[in-house]
């Protein structure tokens, strides 16, 4: 059974970087079938795909235009988690971030979520 | 990328039917078979319901169905349960790598 398990930083401040990981059990960062996301929840937006990252013989990103100057997915073999790293931060980006996988076109296994909130 | 539409709430009572409706453009629910919808407890992690437009996933009950015409794809819950009152969102692949979802659906079991 696959479980993806998320990191908790809670609060970031103003024009600083949000950093999220995600672990995975269960299955592997560097499979050729699935591909690793973040998606994000806020009152104002709903919920918000940002970005993948995924390995098909080499690995690929893919991001949403609206944050695609400010964000960087990774994956890390090592530890077979995958992270988000969120630059220049406004109240905008608070929201509830969850990672989840992707299988061919939809998520089918979801992390239970991390609440960010961008205050100094 | 703009969000697909949701109607903001359904409701009905238990053992009654709701259809949820989910519209895009010909760019992403009109262009792909690719709408799945997702059912959302807060504070939980969001679940798979529909994929490919109409498939279920294993476990899912088939209360649960999903259809497309042109550019709006539809989720109907039949036989309401308690147990259904939650958010629901649909997501459709927008081409170029790109995925949306839609503003959401709060289903009330009156």
């Amino acid at each position: 059974q696959v479980q993806l398990q998320q990191s908790s930083p809670g609060l970031v401040k103003p024009s600083q970087t949000l950093s999220l990981t995600c672990a995975i059990s269960g299955d592997s960062v560097s499979s050729n079938s699935a591909a690793w996301n973040w998606i994000r929840q806020s009152p104002s937006r709903g919920l918000e795909w940002l970005g993948r990252t995924y390995y098909r013989s080499k690995w690929y990103n893919d991001y949403a235009v609206s944050v695609k100057s400010r964000i960087t997915i990774n994956p890390d073999t090592s530890k077979n988690q995958f992270s988000l790293q969120l630059n220049s931060v406004t109240p905008e980006d608070t929201a509830v971030y969850y990672c989840a996988r992707m299988f061919h076109y939809y998520m089918d296994v979801w992390g239970k979520g991390t609440t960010v909130t961008v205050s100094s | 990328q703009s969000a697909l539409t949701q109607p903001p709430s359904a409701s009905g009572s238990p053992g009654q039917s709701v259809t949820i409706s989910c519209t895009g453009t010909s760019s992403d629910v009109g262009g792909y078979n690719y709408v799945s919808w997702y059912q959302h407890h807060p504070g939980k992690a969001p679940k798979l319901m529909i994929y490919e437009v109409s498939k279920r996933p294993s476990g899912v009950p088939d209360r649960f169905s999903g259809s497309k015409s042109g550019n709006t794809a539809s989720l109907t819950v039949s036989g309401l349960q308690a147990e259904d009152e939650a958010d629901y969102y649909c997501s459709s692949y927008a081409g170029n790598n790109n995925y949306v979802f839609g503003t959401g659906t709060k289903v009330t079991v009156l």
